[in-house]
């Protein structure tokens, strides 16, 4: 079945740090890939998504990458600031009714 | 105004108790789910609908009842808590008629079985 691989259980910067966070996926139809920021006492939201059609998307200073040769796509900040500090999911749609999340990633920067 | 809302926010109960957490989404959504958030496992999915009455089984689903009165409204009920299901439980909607729709949570319940 379709599902996605967050490795990285936490990570910790300093402020203006950059900050690289990798998924890898496995499905047998077309993904669109997301990322969700949950802050402290939060539910998840939605960072950024990108389509196929794109391989791209950006919001908010963090850039998402993705690569269908290695079926991997990556969350990128050049600079990370204290109040980034959150759990970010990778996440997949296929076309279904469902997303399937990864099992996050919580960053910590210290100022 | 938060347009999904959980009530209880936070609940505590004995094993084998009955349990019913509330959700209700304002956004004209026609998806709405029920998540548990366990660390190290992250979101997985207990069960979803697409409309008033229907119901649709999720990846984590055993123990736990679900049902969908109205397009606003998705209930989740746990007949016999047990501590494997203390957790942080999360409602979704969403747009499904939408390409690439996101899905919108509410902040969360937090379920403690003692």
């Amino acid at each position: 079945g379709d599902s996605v691989i967050q490795m990285q259980g936490q990570v910790t910067l300093s402020e203006n740090d950059f900050l690289f966070i990798n998924c890898t996926y496995s499905t047998t139809g077309y993904p669109t890939l997301f990322w969700y920021v949950q802050y402290s006492g939060e539910g998840p939201q939605l960072l950024l998504q990108v389509t196929t059609a794109n391989n791209k998307g950006s919001s908010r200073g963090f850039e998402a990458t993705y690569d269908k040769g290695t079926t991997s796509f990556h969350l990128q900040k050049t600079s990370v600031q204290e109040i980034d500090s959150a759990v970010y999911y990778c996440a997949m749609k296929t076309g279904g009714y469902k997303v399937v999340f990864g099992s996050g990633t919580r960053l910590l920067v210290s100022p | 105004e938060a347009a999904v809302t959980q009530s209880p926010r936070n609940k505590v109960t004995v094993t084998g108790g009955n349990v019913t957490l509330s959700c209700r989404q304002t956004n004209s959504h026609n998806y709405m789910y029920w998540y548990r958030q366990d660390t190290g496992h992250g979101l997985r999915l207990i069960h979803y609908s697409y409309g008033a009455g229907n119901l649709q089984i999720g990846d984590v689903p055993d123990g736990y009842k679900a049902t969908r009165t109205t397009q606003e409204d998705f209930f989740l009920l746990l007949e016999l808590a047990s501590p494997s299901q203390t957790s942080l439980y999360f409602c979704a909607s969403s747009d499904q008629g939408r390409n690439y729709a996101e899905q919108f949570f509410g902040p969360g319940t937090r379920l403690t079985v003692l």
